[in-house]
């Protein structure tokens, strides 16, 4: 059956870096989202993108988030210089119409 | 922002019984839910979803009860197995909207079978 997944699986990175983090969306889904779940805490909408830009973002998603899909497959989110409270499980989810599928996340952990 | 809620952040039921788990919403534009199954450290799974023009949806041992006019819902598992043990998660998107079905989730509620 197809998934949705994520790389990598855990990014320890230091404040003020730069990440990226990596989904491949089920192949012939056509909407795709962000999430992140602080620990303890709820599954939080970032974004959702659709016929190659962004249709959608919370206010979380400042201008240090940008997403991309750059060749047809892949579907990145960058977080330009991190923060310690951007520390969170990040996970990609696809869908066709209205049933989303989640990836297994990434842990990020900013230091 | 509590648009969608879920009560009871844990519940314990005997393995084989009917487990229960409520949700409950504010946003009179959503018409479409969703419950997911989450274990720890990985993604949100897919259960089952429903409609707004429905009243009832089933999947083998899962059922989801829609109740518009109580703005609730609910998620049955028949029988409860050990492996059902997890945190659930009720979600509610309001259809086509710029461009997205943008999901808002509920807190989840804890799930224990106990065998």
């Amino acid at each position: 059956e197809p998934e949705v997944t994520q790389t990598p699986s855990h990014q320890v990175t230091q404040m003020g870096q730069e990440v990226i983090l990596r989904c491949v969306p089920i192949s012939n889904h056509l909407y795709f989202y962000w999430y992140r779940q602080i620990l303890g805490q709820k599954v939080e909408f970032l974004v959702s993108f659709y016929n190659n830009e962004i249709s959608e973002k919370s206010e979380i998603f400042d201008d240090q988030f940008s997403v991309e899909r750059p060749d047809g497959s892949n579907f990145t989110l960058k977080i330009r210089s991190t923060k310690l409270e951007d520390s969170a499980m990040y996970f990609c989810a696809s869908s066709r119409s209205r049933d989303a599928y989640f990836g297994p996340g990434t842990r990020l952990t900013v230091t | 922002d509590q648009q969608v809620k879920q009560n009871s952040p844990s519940l314990s039921v005997q393995e084989g019984r009917i487990s229960i788990l409520n949700c409950d919403y504010t946003n009179s534009m959503f018409d479409y839910f969703l419950w997911y199954k989450k274990y720890p450290a990985e993604g949100p799974t897919f259960l089952i979803s429903i409609s707004s023009i429905k009243d009832k949806n089933e999947d083998g041992r899962f059922t989801v009860f829609l109740n518009k006019s109580a703005k609730h819902l609910s998620l049955h598992i028949v029988p409860s197995q050990p492996g059902d043990s997890a945190v659930y998660f009720c979600a509610a998107s309001a259809g086509w909207i710029s461009g997205t079905y943008k999901y808002i989730f509920g807190t989840g509620t804890r799930l224990k079978v106990l065998a």
